[in-house]
C-alpha cells in the first residue's frame, strides 16, 4: 500500500538547521509530485510548495523562499526538506503529501508529520 | 493569493444530525476544491476533491457541492467518529490555500 514515512521529531535552537525526510513506498516515486505542508500546533494548514520528483525542480510558496530547500534522493524514493537559520516561528508540524494523481493538488496521501520545535 | 473563508469556526451536532460547513473563495476556482478531515494528533485525510467527488473509502454520508466561489461539505447523519477538524483547500492557483478550519464536536 502507498505510504509516506517521515523522520522523527526535532528539537533545535534558533539559528540551527534541520533536515526532514519523507520516504515513499508502494508506488513509483517519480510519477507523482511531492508537496510540503506546515501546521502550527492547534492551528491551520499552510502549503509550503512542491517538488517535481522527475526533474527535481522545486516550487516554493512566497513565505518559504530563502531558508527552505526541497531536495530528492530519488534512488531511495525520498524527498527532503531542509530549513536553515531556524526561528521560533518555524515551530510546527510539517507534513509531506502526495496528490491523487500526477499534477493534482488534492492530497490523498500524507506522511505522519514531523514536529519541529525551535527553542532556546 | 486566493483567500478561503470557512464557516463556522466551530460546530456542535447531535448523533444522526446533518451538518454543513461552508467555504467561500475570493475568486472563482472552477470546482478545484478539496475537503479534509483531521482528527486530533493525526494527518489530514482527503474526503472530497473536485468539489463533489468522494475519495475512495470515504463513507457516503460525506458529500460536497458548490461552484464558482461558494462550496460546502455536508455530513448526513453525524457519527461519533466524525468528531474532528475539517478544512477546505483550493488547488486552482498557486499558492494552494486552506480554509481556517471548522471544529466539529458531538453535542
Amino acid at each position: 500500500q502507498i505510504q509516506l514515512v517521515q523522520s522523527g521529531p526535532e528539537l533545535k535552537k534558533p539559528g540551527e538547521s534541520v533536515k526532514i525526510s519523507c520516504k515513499a513506498s508502494g508506488y513509483t516515486f517519480t510519477d507523482y509530485a511531492m508537496h510540503w505542508v506546515k501546521q502550527v500546533p492547534g492551528k491551520g494548514l499552510k502549503w509550503m510548495g512542491w517538488v517535481n520528483t522527475y526533474t527535481g525542480k522545486p516550487t516554493y510558496a512566497d513565505d518559504f523562499k530563502g531558508r527552505f530547500v526541497f531536495s530528492l534522493e530519488a534512488s531511495a524514493s525520498t524527498a527532503n526538506l531542509q530549513i536553515s537559520n531556524l526561528k521560533n516561528e518555524d515551530t510546527a508540524n510539517v507534513f509531506c503529501a502526495r496528490g491523487v494523481n500526477y499534477g493534482s493538488g488534492w492530497f490523498a496521501y500524507w506522511g505522519q508529520g514531523t514536529l519541529v520545535t525551535v527553542s532556546s | 493569493d486566493i483567500q478561503m473563508t470557512q464557516s463556522p469556526a466551530s460546530l456542535s451536532a447531535s448523533l444522526g444530525e446533518t451538518v454543513s460547513i461552508e467555504c467561500l473563495t475570493s475568486e472563482g476556482i472552477s470546482n478545484d476544491l478539496a475537503w479534509y478531515q483531521q482528527k486530533s494528533g493525526k494527518s489530514p485525510q482527503l474526503l472530497i476533491y473536485a468539489a463533489s467527488r468522494l475519495q475512495d473509502g470515504v463513507p457516503s454520508r460525506f458529500s460536497g457541492s458548490g461552484s464558482g466561489t461558494r462550496y460546502s461539505l455536508k455530513i448526513s447523519g453525524m457519527q461519533p467518529e466524525d468528531e474532528a477538524d475539517y478544512f477546505c483547500q483550493q488547488s486552482y492557483k498557486y499558492p494552494f490555500t486552506f480554509g481556517s478550519g471548522t471544529k466539529l464536536e458531538i453535542k
